[in-house]
Order: structure tokens, then sequence, then C-alpha cells
């Protein structure tokens, strides 16, 4: 399994304003995501972290507004940009550990309101 | 139509009751099934895995995968509860493939 830590577990910001979240796994894992949950509903993939290399978005997502970046195996950090009220959201690093399982693990979450 | 379709609830049950959440779902090609669980400002605990059809067992709770009727289902036996949280199903085609997460169930298990 995979231990995943996330910061700031919740913020509220101000429109306009950009917010950095952070993403620590305990051990080496073969992939990175970043996930939103928005207020009662499923999961949406944002995108994949890639180490080293550009993140790989979903369609409806863009890198001006979800930068992303994934220095090394363990730590991922995902900006939301410009922020607006349509923002508010839980915010969730997943990661995939190896094998023929590939089980997916998530983090706390990162609760933002943004007013 | 969606991918996976997954009753939002809430389910209400007593406590000692026998759960049952289900899933359906349109690709054919899944094959890998999981249950996460999930508390209120938590995030997603993976719970169950399956792989293809069959059953699997671990203490109170069992995963039922029905590829032929594209159906899953998770049972809790006895809940509690502690068990109440949102259950969602997820699933992908093979292990490099993106997971397809169902909308969640909320179930409320009372003392």
């Amino acid at each position: 399994s995979a231990v995943i830590s996330q910061k700031p577990s919740r913020d509220i910001c101000q429109r306009g304003t950009s917010l950095t979240i952070q993403c620590q796994v305990d051990s080496q894992v073969t992939m990175m995501f970043w996930y939103r949950q928005q207020p009662g509903q499923s999961l949406t993939l944002i995108a994949t972290a890639n180490q080293g290399s550009e993140a790989t978005y979903e369609s409806g997502f863009v890198i001006d507004k979800f930068p992303i970046s994934r220095p090394n195996l363990t730590f991922s950090t995902l900006t939301v940009s410009n922020m607006s009220p349509e923002d508010s959201s839980i915010y969730l690093c997943s990661a995939r550990t190896s094998g023929l399982t590939g089980e997916l693990f998530f983090g706390e979450g990162s609760r933002l309101t943004v007013l | 139509q969606k991918e996976v379709e997954q009753d939002p609830g809430p389910l209400s049950v007593p406590e000692g009751a026998i759960v049952s959440l289900n899933c359906t779902y349109s690709n054919s090609a899944f094959q890998y099934f999981m249950w996460y669980r999930q508390y209120s400002r938590k995030g997603p605990e993976l719970l169950m895995y399956t792989y293809s059809s069959g059953n699997k067992e671990d203490g109170r709770f069992t995963a039922q995968v029905d590829k032929s009727s594209k159906y899953i289902s998770l049972f809790i036996r006895d809940s509690q509860p502690s068990d109440s949280a949102t259950y969602l199903c997820a699933m992908r085609q093979n292990a490099g493939n993106m997971l397809t997460f169902g909308g969640g169930t909320r179930l409320m298990v009372k003392p």
C-alpha cells in the first residue's frame, strides 16, 4: 500500500489568487494523479502527473489553469490558478502502486473554498 | 448514459442489517473492479479489489462481479454505524488504464 500526505488539508482563498497543493507519497510509485471531487459528486480525473515532464491533462482541464509538477517519484504539486468560486472543490492526490494489480490509493484531500 | 451507474442513495438501514450496494456498467471490456469507502471529509479508501467475474470475501464484506450482466455488488454483513460512508465503485479495462468511477452511494447505518 501507499500512504499519501496532502497539504493544505483545507483553505479559504480569494477570487483571482492561486494556491498550490502538495502531495507526498511514502514509497516510490509508478503513477501519480490529481482528481477533483465537487460537493456530492464523484471523482473527476484532472491529470496524470509525469515525472520530469509535462502532465497529461484530461478533457476540460488545461495546464494554464492547473499547472502540475512532479520532480521525483514521490512528490507532486497541483496549482489552482486565478481561482473563481467555481473552483471550490476537494482536490485529491492519488498514486498507483507497481505490480500486477496496480491499486490506486488516495490522499485525504485538500478542501478549497473560493470566495 | 454514464459508463458506470450507481444509485446515489442515501440508503438508510438499521444496525445489523445486510447491505447490498450495486453498480451497473456499459463497457464489456472492464476487467478490474474496485470498491472504495469514503468517510465524510476524507479521501477514498480502497476496500475491495476483484478481477473478472466471481466473488471475493473479506471479513464482513463480499464483492461480487457478474460480467455477463455487467453488474457488480458489494455486500456488507452485520452492518455497523461505523460503516456509514459513501461507497464508490470503480473499474478499468486493464492495469494500465484509468479508473472509471461510479457516482457513489451514501450509506447510513442507524444504531
